[in-house]
């Protein structure tokens, strides 16, 4: 079956500094990714939309400055936290659909998983 | 308002011993519905996909069942294994709206013993 794949797995890293994680379809092509994070026990939420060739689509409540999307082709899209905080602390999943031919008839293939420590 | 709950919250089993996990649904129009197995500190895995015209679905040991009248869902795990041990989440999506919009349920931890 598709396979989405992250880089890194995890990463730790310091107050103020940012960091990028990938996310890479690869065997089918994404038109469209999404960017999730997940607390402790809590159920995965949508941060953005990532559109290939064009601007994401952030959730409310997400700042655009803070999280860069960027869906450069249609195998990879990259999110990069800026200047982390300790409360940017989590779990990122990113998922792509692949589309089956019908708008009711797709799977969505989720990514491992970035766990993110900012000390 | 979108909604899905899925109930029990936990579970804990024996291993070999089957179980049920439910999911109600408020979301409309609906277009389907999916399951997913997330082991700790990994992403989801699809367990079954499920559109309005289906009812049951199969994946090895995991029978999915949907009823779009009453809007619920049940997962179905046979001759449990250790390795069920998971997060598994119900996640439901509405027709015309961006897939990843799709609205998820808070899981149901279940936890095999031997």
């Amino acid at each position: 079956g598709a396979v989405v794949s992250q880089h890194p797995s995890w990463v730790i890293c310091k107050s103020g500094t940012s960091v990028k994680i990938e996310c890479r379809s690869l065997d089918f092509q994404a038109t469209t990714m999404f960017w999730y994070r997940q607390f402790p026990k809590q159920s995965l939420m949508l941060m953005a939309t990532s559109n290939e060739g064009s601007k994401a689509t952030y959730e409310q409540g997400v700042e655009k400055d803070k999280f860069l999307i960027n869906h450069a082709s249609l195998t990879l899209s990259t999110l990069t936290v800026t200047s982390a905080h300790p409360e940017d602390s989590s779990f990122y999943i990113c998922s792509a659909r692949d589309f089956m031919g019908h708008e009711s008839s797709y799977e969505q293939y989720f990514g491992p998983g970035t766990r993110l420590t900012v000390t | 308002k979108n909604q899905v709950e899925q109930s029990p919250q936990s579970l804990i089993i024996l291993e070999g011993k089957n179980c049920t996990l439910q999911c109600n649904y408020t979301v409309s129009p609906f277009s389907n519905l999916r399951w997913y197995k997330q082991d700790t500190g990994r992403g989801p895995v699809s367990l079954t996909i499920m559109t309005f015209s289906e009812n049951t679905k199969s994946n090895g040991r995991y029978t999915a069942t949907l009823d779009a009248d009453t809007k619920q869902s049940s997962l179905h795990i046979t001759a449990s294994q250790l390795s069920d041990s998971a997060s598994y989440i119900c996640v439901v999506s509405a027709m015309n709206t961006n897939a990843g919009k799709s609205t998820f349920g808070d899981g149901t931890t279940l936890t095999v013993k031997p």
